[in-house]
């Protein structure tokens, strides 16, 4: 089965600076790799995703980019804020439809400090 | 208007009791999971129903027993709780549309004595 691991667990930013989290999946087949950003007391929220067709994808402040070859992707936030405190999950799957299982990443803790 | 909901939302309990969690879902979608956090924030699947027919059924124990009456509805049960199920429970849906976007419930945290 599908096997991904995310790093670092933790990562700490001054406020403006940016903030990189970086995945790696083991499953060739994974062609959908999504972002999850979870607050305290609060469920995963989808922040952005992208599909094995594209390289990068862009929305606003939050980037991600994927290297099909080397089987990794990576979360790239500009001119974080203290809201953008929060855990961060990577994920990888075969196909976004509702039968596919998404495998999540181990998590990121992301501190803003001011 | 609550998209995921799930019942309750704490839970305190004594070893070898049966508990059940309860998610409703009013976004329309086929396909709805449980997912397990553990005390390190590790996501991992348990079960998923599409229609309510099991789909999905990772290494679980016996003692937990999903259950989805219609396609707005999976429930989890657990008998004869451990101190190892002390986790927080996430109940979440995804349609069959082309977006693959996962919605959470905002999860049940059951604590086992």
């Amino acid at each position: 089965g599908e096997n991904v691991e995310q790093h670092p667990s933790t990562l700490s930013v001054q406020e403006g600076d940016s903030a990189v989290i970086k995945c790696t999946y083991s499953d060739s087949a994974s062609n959908y790799f999504p972002w999850y950003k979870q607050e305290l007391g609060k469920g995963p929220q989808l922040i952005i995703d992208i599909r094995s067709n594209v390289g990068e994808k862009k929305d606003q402040r939050i980037a991600v980019t994927l290297n099909k070859t080397a089987k990794h992707f990576s979360l790239h936030i500009t001119e974080t804020q203290p809201e953008d405190s929060a855990v961060y999950f990577c994920a990888a799957s075969r196909g976004w439809g509702g039968g596919n299982k998404l495998t999540f990443g181990t998590g990121t803790q992301l501190k803003v400090e001011l | 208007d609550t998209a995921v909901s799930q019942t309750p939302k704490y839970l305190v309990t004594q070893m070898g009791n049966d508990k059940s969690i309860k998610c409703e879902q009013n976004l329309g979608h086929d396909t709805m999971y449980w997912y397990k956090q553990d005390s390190k924030k590790f996501l991992k699947i348990m079960f998923s129903y599409n229609n309510k027919e099991l789909i999905i059924n990772e290494t679980v124990p016996n003692r937990f027993s999903p259950k989805s009456p219609d396609k707005a509805h999976l429930n989890l049960h657990i008998n004869s709780l451990e101190l190892g199920d002390s986790a927080v429970y996430f109940c979440a849906s995804r349609g069959t549309a082309d977006t693959g976007e996962l919605f959470f419930g905002e999860g049940s945290r059951l604590t086992v004595l």
